[in-house]
């Protein structure tokens, strides 16, 4: 069954420095998909960055990477320079293709920015 | 203009009663969602819809029916609440191929 974990319930930073934030999962289906989400204190849910399963180079949007290491399964989000407004909960899914479309979220990781 | 918006975004209600929250989006998407996210953040999908056709029920209770009029709308009618019912409920919405979901803001849901 396709799962995806977080095992970093919570994670705390300092303003302007990297964060990593853990998230493996698990399928037997060669083509999948893999994104991160941003859930701040406001509710709304944010989305961040994608990976595809086939996708030869990490995926990167502005101060965010994906460190894709297919072998081990991991889907880590790499947060640069992080501000105060980073402080939120970040979800890890995964795209499930089993006939229809769905994502799979992991029980997420709560972010603290301090300055 | 909101791409995927709900309402209402709070609902405070009694156990035993019904309440819909409806669902609109503007995204011309084919796939739209219930997903259901409790007081752990913990985010589960409910229902999907493709072209107003129910293609995924994750073993949802019975007492929850989504409706979708057309492809740009999906209602969640719930009957006779129960305090466990008292969630963040999330529409979504995606087009087939990368799968991104494009959320609207949540409804509350508050049963006492």
């Amino acid at each position: 069954a396709q799962k995806i974990t977080q095992t970093q319930p919570g994670m705390f930073v300092q303003e302007k420095e990297a964060v990593t934030l853990d998230c493996t999962y698990d399928t037997s289906d060669p083509s999948y998909g893999l994104f991160w989400y941003k859930q701040p204190s406001s509710g709304e849910m944010i989305f961040l960055i994608y990976q595809g399963s086939y996708d030869q180079q990490n995926a990167t949007e502005g101060r965010y990477s994906l460190n894709f290491q297919k072998a081990r399964k991991s889907a880590n989000l790499v947060i640069s320079a992080s501000q105060l407004g980073d402080s939120a909960m970040y979800f890890c899914a995964m795209r499930v293709d089993t006939g229809f479309q769905k994502l799979v979220f992991g029980t997420g990781t709560r972010l603290l920015v301090s300055p | 203009d909101t791409a995927v918006s709900q309402t209402p975004k709070y609902l405070v209600t009694q156990m035993g009663n019904d309440k819909s929250i409806k669902c609109e989006q503007n995204l011309g998407h084919d796939t739209m969602y219930w997903y259901k996210q409790d007081s752990k953040k913990f985010l589960k999908i409910m229902f999907s819809y493709n072209n107003k056709e129910l293609i995924i029920n994750e073993t949802v209770p019975n007492r929850f029916s989504p409706k979708s009029p057309d492809k740009a709308h999906l209602n969640l009618h719930i009957n006779s609440l129960e305090l466990g019912d008292s969630a963040v409920y999330f529409c979504a919405s995606s087009q087939v191929g990368i799968g991104e979901l494009f959320f609207g803001e949540g409804s509350r849901l508050t049963v006492l």
